[in-house]
């Protein structure tokens, strides 16, 4: 079985760039999160789809983020404008009922200079 | 507010026991998770504990108090390749699950 794929697997723009990540899931899995990691610190929680709804979106830092998944397959996290601030490893993962195991990517490196 | 504490860097021996150590503060709970990750990597799931007690997975075993908000993950007979950060997770409920940040292991020959 395929793993959670991302991508790119890094990116390094200029400030005020539009940068948009892609997460394809485990096939089947309904449940789909978007984290980011900064560095040294928490992984720290975006959002969380159930198939194309969002059902937690509490994470997101402003409106700068904006976080689809149409069809309820692969989702895109899309910054815009980008702040240096948002440099981080931006992480997806999918399971299948929510309440077991989260199976990860691999991570999205995002550099803003 | 939320919070998970364990320590930012321990260093062991081959072949020693090392145990990382969790304390959370959280709103709801269902259970904690460990995760372990390589540099560069994904987050790797390991184990998961809904109940107090020890969960014994090859060398490695999770332990749970939820009395004492508290947590642990046991690695025995380490190994050069268990060098990585682990993440300690709880499940908070409504399927949203918070991390740690991370204990980086080094393991030494």
């Amino acid at each position: 079985e395929a793993g959670v794929t991302q991508f790119p697997s890094h990116s390094v723009i200029e400030k005020g760039q539009t940068v948009t990540l892609r997460c394809d899931p485990i096939s089947g899995h309904d449940n789909l999160y978007w984290y980011r990691r900064v560095m040294g610190k928490e992984i720290k929680f975006l959002l969380h789809f159930v198939k194309e709804s969002k059902q937690d979106e509490s994470g997101m830092p402003n409106n700068r983020f904006l976080a689809e998944r149409t069809g309820g397959t692969y989702s895109t996290l899309k910054v815009q404008p980008a702040e240096l601030e948002d440099s981080g490893v931006y992480f997806c993962a999918s399971s299948e009922t929510g309440s077991d195991g989260y199976t990860f990517g691999s991570g999205t490196r995002l550099t803003v200079v | 507010g939320q919070s998970l504490e364990q320590p930012s860097e321990v260093t062991a021996v081959e072949g020693a026991i090392v145990q990382i150590n969790c304390t959370y503060q959280t709103s709801g709970f269902y259970g904690l998770s460990w995760y372990q990750q390589h540099d560069g990597g994904a987050p790797t799931f390991l184990s998961y504990n809904a109940l107090d007690g020890l969960e014994e997975t090859g060398r490695f075993s999770s332990f749970l108090s939820r009395s004492d908000s508290y947590g642990y993950l046991l690695l025995q007979e380490l190994q050069m390749k268990d060098s990585a950060s682990y993440f300690c997770a709880v499940h908070t409920g409504g399927f949203k699950t918070i991390f740690g940040a991370g204990t980086r292991l080094f393991v030494k020959a």
